[in-house]
């Protein structure tokens, strides 16, 4: 079945900073990769996905790339807020019923 | 719009007791899959519902069951619960069967002594 590691599992930053998030994923099949973020006992929230179809994608501050080749893909986060600390995860999937298999989670925290 | 709702939010329960959670999706949402959450860790797929049927399922034993309801709530049960049941379980819904644009709920948190 489908693995997906993600790395770092901590990640500080200094605010206005940029922090980059990066998973990897075992399955070719794999055609759709969403990025939650889940703040201390909170739901997760869909921040931004991505297609296989698509290498990359842009929403405000934040920007998510994908390599189907070396499969990987990655969260880049630009001018980091004190908003921004949460934990962030990155998923993948294929298919109708694909589920999704979540990575470990990103812990973020962004420093005044 | 309430989103995903899910009852109830925390859960005391002692091993070998049965355990009913409850999930109400989003509107327009048809499709609800439940995850499980160990502190710490991401989500862990258990299974998701269309059309009242279950249709695909993780790697979790047969002690976890659920069902969905003509109007595409859903229940997640757990019979003879473990010390190592206890977790956040989140259910989340979205539109159709391609299983994007997940929208969670906040979660029950079971806690099995």
């Amino acid at each position: 079945g489908e693995n997906v590691e993600q790395h770092p599992s901590t990640l500080s930053v200094q605010e206005g900073d940029s922090a980059v998030i990066k998973c990897t994923y075992s399955d070719s099949a794999s055609n759709y990769f969403p990025w939650y973020k889940q703040e201390l006992g909170k739901r997760p929230q869909l921040i931004i996905d991505i297609r296989s179809n698509v290498g990359e994608k842009k929403d405000q501050r934040i920007a998510v790339t994908l390599n189907k080749t070396a499969k990987h893909f990655s969260l880049h986060i630009t001018e980091t807020q004190p908003e921004d600390s949460a934990v962030y995860f990155c998923a993948a999937s294929h298919g109708s019923w694909g589920k999704l298999q979540f990575g470990a989670g990103t812990q973020v925290v962004v420093t005044p | 719009d309430a989103g995903v709702t899910q009852s109830p939010t925390h859960l005391i329960k002692t091993r070998g007791q049965q355990v009913t959670l409850r999930c109400s999706p989003k509107s327009g949402h048809d499709t609800v899959s439940w995850y499980q959450q160990a502190l710490g860790q991401g989500p862990q797929f258990i299974f998701q519902y269309y059309e009242e049927e279950e249709r695909q399922r993780g790697n979790f034993p047969d002690r976890f069951s659920g069902h969905q309801f003509p109007n595409y709530s859903s229940e997640l049960n757990v019979n003879a619960l473990l010390l190592g049941d206890s977790a956040l379980y989140l259910c989340a819904s979205s539109p159709g069967t391609a299983n994007e644009k997940l929208f969670f709920g906040s979660g029950t948190q079971l806690s099995v002594l």
